[in-house]
């Protein structure tokens, strides 16, 4: 049975560029979070996909947005990337209404 | 408001037990987790805990929950190398919503062999 999984595992990208990260969830769940996580830091709440549209929100701006497709995968999109978006992206799934969240091994994104 | 609080360091020798300590504000908190993160990977979930229960037990893994003082804590029993990584509790967010988990700064601990 296979986990979450991140694609890419790694990114370099410009300031000023977008960038595109994919998810793919935990089989049998419907459910997909993404977090940021900065160095030293704890993962920060981005946002939450189920049915297809954004459910929660935490304190990101615009710049990023979020897409859910009928076979439950998921994309985080960031426009206008600042130096400050260098993390560790990490998705994670679980099954409509429960609250245990099993993540990906993530997408590091550095912005130069 | 939501916040959780780690100490951010812990070094032990083989053998020995860890115990890793956090705090929460949100006392509407359902369940809180222990997740374990190794150098450059994602997190991994250890094991979760119901908010009306006191203890729970996984194999080497004991949470300890105090409601009243709204502080969890893991104890790993015969802490092995292996176990080197940073650790992380979490709680959903305000008002106990299961959407997202608010994290704390995570613990670092290092085994001595």
């Amino acid at each position: 049975d296979a986990g979450v999984t991140q694609s890419p595992t790694h990114l370099i990208k410009t300031r000023g560029q977008q960038v595109t990260l994919r998810c793919s969830p935990k089989s049998g769940h419907d459910t997909v979070s993404w977090y940021q996580q900065a160095l030293g830091q704890g993962p920060q709440f981005i946002f939450q996909y189920y049915e297809e549209e954004e459910r929660q929100r935490g304190n990101f701006p615009d710049r990023f947005s979020g897409h859910q497709f009928p076979n439950y995968s998921s994309e985080l999109n960031v426009n206008a990337l600042l130096l400050g978006d260098s993390a560790l992206y990490l998705c994670a799934s679980s099954p409509q209404g429960a609250g245990e969240q099993y993540f990906g091994p993530g997408t590091r994104l550095t912005v130069t | 408001g939501e916040d959780v609080e780690q100490s951010l360091f812990l070094s032990v020798r083989e053998g020995d037990s860890s115990v890793i300590n956090c705090t929460y504000t949100d006392s509407s908190s359902t369940y809180l987790y222990w997740y374990k993160q190794e150098p450059g990977a994602g997190l991994q979930l250890l094991t979760y805990i119901f908010s009306n229960m006191d203890m729970k037990q996984d194999q080497r893994l004991t949470v300890l929950l105090n409601k009243k003082d709204k502080h969890l804590s893991l104890r790993i029993a015969d802490t092995q190398t292996g176990d080197s990584a940073i650790y992380f509790c979490a709680g959903p967010g305000y008002g106990g919503a299961t959407n997202k988990l608010i994290f704390g700064t995570g613990t670092l601990l290092a085994v001595q062999p």
